[in-house]
């Protein structure tokens, strides 16, 4: 079946500009996590959503960054004036809820700010 | 915090060697450890996951992997590497929020040589 897609594969845009990545999770997976990888680095957990509700948000590095899942399928992560320090891959995962469930990952988008 | 650690940065072994890829944890209760695998450009696939039972976990590709609660550790090996296997490793285990958000380590890059 088909697997977590994610789009733009790539997005470039210029510092202090609006973006928002789109995650289209696995058919039937309730959970949706976004995590941010940067280049040599392992992916960082940025929020968590069960349903339409996102059940933990501590990954967001400020106030710049939103998401949201609002029919419990597709979520949009939303960066508001971007910066440089925000170029990164940001990887989508989605999973059941069952306890040990592995998480499935999209190809990422890359994001570069320039 | 739950969290884990991945001492080497880079892995060289030759083709048709055994391979390993060193993990440790630090949890609180019972841990739940995965690895995954990252291929240029792609976002991570699931290899394998342990969370209770035998100590020896058998994953995707050949890959195994070895609970050792004594040593906290949770090496990922094969017994014979091939090229194709050169690419990055990470080791992860569950966050003790009560669902299944990741918490991954740095990464081992994995080269197998002809």
């Amino acid at each position: 079946g088909a697997g977590v897609s994610q789009t733009p594969s790539n997005k470039v845009t210029e510092k202090g500009k609006y973006v928002e990545l789109r995650c289209d999770p696995i058919s039937g997976h309730t959970a949706l996590y976004w995590y941010r990888q940067s280049l040599g680095q392992g992916p960082e957990f940025l929020i968590y959503f069960q349903g339409t509700g996102a059940a933990d948000d501590s990954g967001l590095p400020n106030d710049r960054f939103f998401a949201v899942r609002p029919e419990g399928s597709v979520s949009t992560l939303k960066i508001q004036r971007t910066e440089r320090g925000d170029s990164a891959v940001y990887l989508c995962a989605s999973s059941p809820s069952n306890a040990g469930s592995p998480l499935h990952f999209g190809n990422g988008t890359r994001l570069t700010v320039t | 915090a739950q969290s884990v650690a991945q001492p080497e940065d880079q892995v060289n072994v030759a083709e048709g060697n055994p391979l390993t890829v060193k993990c440790t944890y630090s949890v609180s209760g019972n841990p739940y450890l995965f690895w995954y695998v990252q291929y240029p450009n792609r976002g991570l696939q699931f290899l394998l996951k342990y969370i209770t039972g035998d100590n020896l976990v058998k994953g995707s590709y050949g890959f195994e992997a070895e609970f050792n609660k004594s040593q906290t550790s949770f090496h990922l090996k094969k017994p014979s590497a091939l090229v194709s296997d050169s690419a990055l490793y990470f080791c992860a285990v569950r966050d003790s929020g009560g669902y299944n958000k990741l918490i991954f380590g740095a990464g081992t890059r994995l080269a197998v040589h002809p």
